[in-house]
């Protein structure tokens, strides 16, 4: 399967420290995108880092693809309780128009 | 307000009903899809629409008919789901038919089949 692969399932951490999510996935892509879902809603995107790219920053978030190890990871620095969500990556193949999303990181973050 | 609309957000049917899902966008995209997620499943990506035209339709059963009369409106007519047909079926749009485009997702219909 194409499909990203989040890891680890959940994460349970207080307000202030990191949050560090991982995805991998399995063929070539063209561009990786993360999204954020609160529960029982639609997902919102988050940023998007092209195969030609190394690192991305947005704010309190910072993503990094390795496509030689065909990973990436979110980090979200001095995490706040409005962070708890789940967190889903997205691979874009190349002349493929769609995206396969993995099953997501559900982050906990406690006051 | 991500500038997707879906209507109804709760719906609850059974097998025998037949029942329309309704998406709208207000975004001047070109793309629409319909996705399913199941608990604890990776979200499944069920049809795809470029400029009104079906460019996918990923193994659906037939029970689940998409529409799409325009590229702001996609509709999603279900009859005689089953039970395991339950789930939050999410619309998105994008500008084009690229994956480098961002989606924007609607909030979502959570069906439940009686």
């Amino acid at each position: 399967s194409q499909q990203g692969e989040e890891d680890p399932q959940a994460l349970s951490i207080q307000e202030g420290e990191n949050a560090t999510m991982n995805c991998s996935y399995k063929t070539s892509i063209n561009n990786l995108q993360w999204y954020r879902q609160n529960s029982g809603r639609g997902l919102v995107h988050l940023i998007l880092i092209r195969s030609n790219e190394r690192e991305k920053h947005s704010g309190r978030l910072r993503v990094t693809l390795d496509t030689s190890k065909k990973s990436s990871s979110l980090l979200i620095t001095a995490s706040r309780a409005a962070d708890t969500a789940s967190y889903f990556c997205a691979t874009g193949l190349y002349n493929f128009n769609k995206f396969y999303f993995g099953s997501g990181t559900k982050l906990n973050v406690k006051p | 307000e991500t500038g997707v609309t879906q209507t109804p957000r709760h719906l609850v049917m059974g097998m025998t009903n037949k029942k329309s899902l309704k998406c709208e966008q207000h975004l001047g995209h070109n793309a629409m899809y319909w996705y399913k997620q199941s608990a604890k499943k990776p979200l499944e990506l069920m049809f795809v629409y470029n400029f009104k035209e079906q460019t996918e339709n990923n193994s659906v059963p037939s029970r689940f008919s998409p529409e799409c009369p325009n590229s702001s409106h996609l509709f999603l007519h279900l009859h005689t789901l089953q039970p395991e047909d339950s789930a939050l079926y999410l619309c998105a749009s994008s500008q084009d038919l690229d994956s480098g485009y961002e989606q924007y997702f609607g909030p979502g219909t959570r069906l439940t089949v009686t």
